[in-house]
């Protein structure tokens, strides 16, 4: 069974810090995504990693996918209150339509 | 800009009633998916459709149907609501390319039930 483990689960910081949020799992994904997902809201795509090795950023957040393509890791760049959310990794499992989610990190960034 | 929309975004019902719940895509998507979401569990998957009038169940499809007669448009019915579907219910669409390497799935806004 493949699964994405998440870490850390909650994340309470100051506006300005940097952060790393990490997506690890024992199986190979084709590709990962990440999403952020507002209280009430639907997540939201901010990225694909599809290479092994892959680094992709957006703005101040920076997006990699490990070499192996096993895990992936999110790096914020001094967060902003706007960066507040549940970010959740997500895979295609493989041979089906399916999707595996990540168990989700909670961001809180007080100003 | 992919643009998933649904329904409503709160809906309050009574036990016992029957509930529609409707996902409308713009894309042109091959597969759509109903989830829902609850504090501590996650996203599970309901059911999912990769073809009009195709459909497969997901994870916990008890006490849900579904109904996909255009490919644009993914239906989710509770055929008759209890307390413990009071959730949020998320619909999402992708493409069903199966040479491609991502499979990128796109939300909707989520609608908020509530069952009393």
């Amino acid at each position: 069974t493949q699964l994405l483990e998440q870490s850390p689960q909650f994340l309470s910081i100051q506006e300005g810090e940097n952060l790393t949020v990490y997506c690890n799992s024992s199986s190979v994904f084709s590709s990962l995504q990440w999403y952020r997902q507002e209280p009430g809201e639907g997540p939201v795509l901010l990225v694909t990693v599809v290479t092994g090795g892959e680094v992709k950023k957006l703005k101040r957040l920076t997006f990699q996918f490990g070499d192996a393509r096993k895990d992936s890791s999110l790096h914020i760049t001094a967060a902003q209150p706007g960066d507040t959310g549940l970010y959740l990794c997500a895979g295609p499992h493989s041979g089906t339509y399916k999707y595996i989610f990540g168990t989700g990190t909670r961001l809180k960034v007080l100003a | 800009d992919v643009k998933v929309t649904q329904s409503s975004r709160y809906l309050v019902k009574r036990t016992g009633e029957k509930v529609f719940l409707e996902c409308v895509q713009d894309m042109d998507h091959e597969n759509m998916f109903w989830y829902r979401q609850d504090p501590g569990l996650g996203l599970r998957l309901i059911y999912f459709s990769y073809d009009v009038k195709m459909k497969e169940k997901g994870d916990i499809p008890e006490g849900y149907s579904v109904s996909r007669e255009k490919k644009e448009r993914f239906s989710l019915i509770l055929e008759s609501a209890s307390t413990n579907q009071t959730s949020m219910y998320l619909c999402a669409s992708s493409t069903g390319t199966s040479g491609g390497f991502s499979y990128e799935q796109y939300f909707g806004p989520g609608t908020r039930l509530t069952v009393t």
